[in-house]
């Protein structure tokens, strides 16, 4: 089974730039797919196909994903942005999807 | 809009069973893959299985095959979740989702939350 991994947690100030990466073995020939999911709520998709925002996602929220890591990349931090974030790909060899292990930012 | 609603949760014994359904509407559900996932408590999402928009490929986590089966019925614009002989560790908030064109998943329910302990 395909294997994504992102730090557990993330800190940043407001108004900085907070980056979380997801890793994988040779995930840049993946499509890579982010989720925002706040405490009590359902997850939130914000980019799919490495760098692409749904409807209603501020341009604060963008991706990247070359070689073995994919990253979600949030500039100009705002409290609201204090939640869990998780990648996720298609595990092709499998037929399923994989989430990554879930990384938790903090708004200092 | 889209709109997806989990139902069918709740306290059960272990080994027995549960049917969850997800409700949707807001889109044309037969022309979309859905899938179930699960949360369990204080920890990460786990996919739990998937369906064609037709019912004819289904895939399973290894860690429910053989327990749960996932079906639809595309006239009552609905999703299911049988699960059977369920565990302790079958404890979670159960999401469907619909699944987008670039095998992402687009919109959640609000999720259903089943508990198995005795």
């Amino acid at each position: 089974s395909y294997v994504l991994t992102q730090p557990p947690s993330v800190s940043v100030a407001p108004g900085k730039t907070a980056r979380i990466t997801c890793g994988g073995n040779n995930i840049g020939s993946k499509s890579v797919h982010w989720y925002q999911q706040k405490p009590g709520q359902a997850p939130v998709l914000v980019i799919y196909y490495d760098s692409d925002r749904p409807s209603g996602i501020p341009e604060r929220f963008s991706g990247s994903n070359s070689g073995n890591t994919a990253t979600l990349t949030i500039s100009r931090v705002e409290a609201g942005d204090e939640a869990d974030y998780y990648c996720q790909v298609w595990d092709s060899s499998s037929d399923h999807p994989c989430f990554g292990t879930g990384t938790k930012v903090t708004v200092l | 809009q889209v709109q997806l609603v989990e139902s069918g949760g709740g306290l059960v014994k272990p080994g027995g069973s549960l049917r969850l359904s997800c409700a949707a509407s807001g889109f044309t559900f037969s022309d979309y893959y859905m899938s179930w996932i699960r949360q369990a408590p204080g920890k990460g999402l786990e996919w739990v299985s998937y369906i064609s928009s037709s019912g004819s490929t289904i895939y399973y986590a290894d860690s429910v095959k053989g327990r749960f089966t996932i079906s639809r019925d595309n006239a009552k614009n609905s999703l299911y979740l049988q699960m059977n002989s369920l565990r302790a560790e079958d404890t979670a908030v159960y999401y469907c989702a619909r699944a987008g064109a670039y095998y992402d998943l687009d919109y959640w329910g609000q999720g259903t939350l089943v508990t198995v302990s005795s």
